[in-house]
């Protein structure tokens, strides 16, 4: 199975202030057929559904505002909010679709600080 | 409206068994493969199990394997999650997702329903 693990675990931001979020895979999600990165960023809040925010490690969704932006290849990948609202507020999760079991990492908290 | 609704959830003993369904709607459900994440209270997303767009293909979590059975009825625009030997560590809100194609993110996520193994 393919560990994604990401860090930290949880993160207090200052409103308008950048946010990283890291998340590394224990094998390579990269496919060399199509140059593709199978790994997708979503966003949780209390009491809903997980929410895509970034797929293929680096195309946002549609509607997703352009201060989420997702970079990295192969193992290592980042979540970067440019500059944190107060509705940004939830726990992030990076998740491996290359293989099955289609594996998530443990989530990260993100907080105002 | 685009919209995945789980039902089914609800309290049950260890050992018992429960079926989970999916109610598809505004969407070609037939064209799609689709899946079981869960979560336990407090805790993260564990996917559990998928189903090719025809039903010919399955996959499962090993926490699951000879345990649950993911199913679909494309008649129904539904698909199912037969839970049996039901324990403790299965304690958790349900979620069905679909994907455009295998294999590609989650792009479509129902509200989840809860199950409670407990005596």
């Amino acid at each position: 199975d393919i560990v994604m693990t990401q860090s930290p675990d949880s993160l207090a931001v200052s409103l308008g202030e950048r946010a990283t979020i890291n998340c590394k895979s224990s094998q390579s999600v990269l496919y060399s057929s199509n140059n593709k990165n199978y790994l997708v960023w979503y966003q949780q809040k209390p009491g809903q559904p997980p929410k895509v925010l970034i797929y293929w490690a680096s195309t946002r969704e549609s509607g997703v505002p352009d201060r989420f932006s997702g970079s990295g290849s192969g193992t290592d990948f980042t979540l970067t909010i440019s500059s944190l609202q107060a509705e940004d507020v939830a726990v992030y999760y990076c998740q491996q679709y290359y293989s099955t079991p289609y594996t998530f990492g443990q989530g990260t908290k993100l907080e105002i600080k | 409206e685009v919209q995945l609704v789980e039902s089914g959830g609800g309290l049950v003993q260890p050992g018992g068994s429960l079926r989970l369904s999916c109610a598809a709607s505004g969407f070609t459900f037939s064209g799609k493969w689709m899946h079981w994440v869960r979560q336990a209270p407090g805790q993260g997303l564990v996917w559990v199990s998928r189903i090719n767009s025809d039903g010919t293909t399955t996959a499962y979590a090993g926490s699951v394997k000879g345990r649950f059975t993911i199913s679909r009825d494309n008649a129904k625009n539904t698909l199912y999650l037969q839970m049996n030997s039901l324990g403790a560590e299965d304690t958790a809100v349900y979620y069905c997702a679909k994907t455009e194609a295998a294999p590609k993110h989650f792009d479509l996520w129902g509200r989840g329903t809860p199950v409670i193994v407990s005596s």
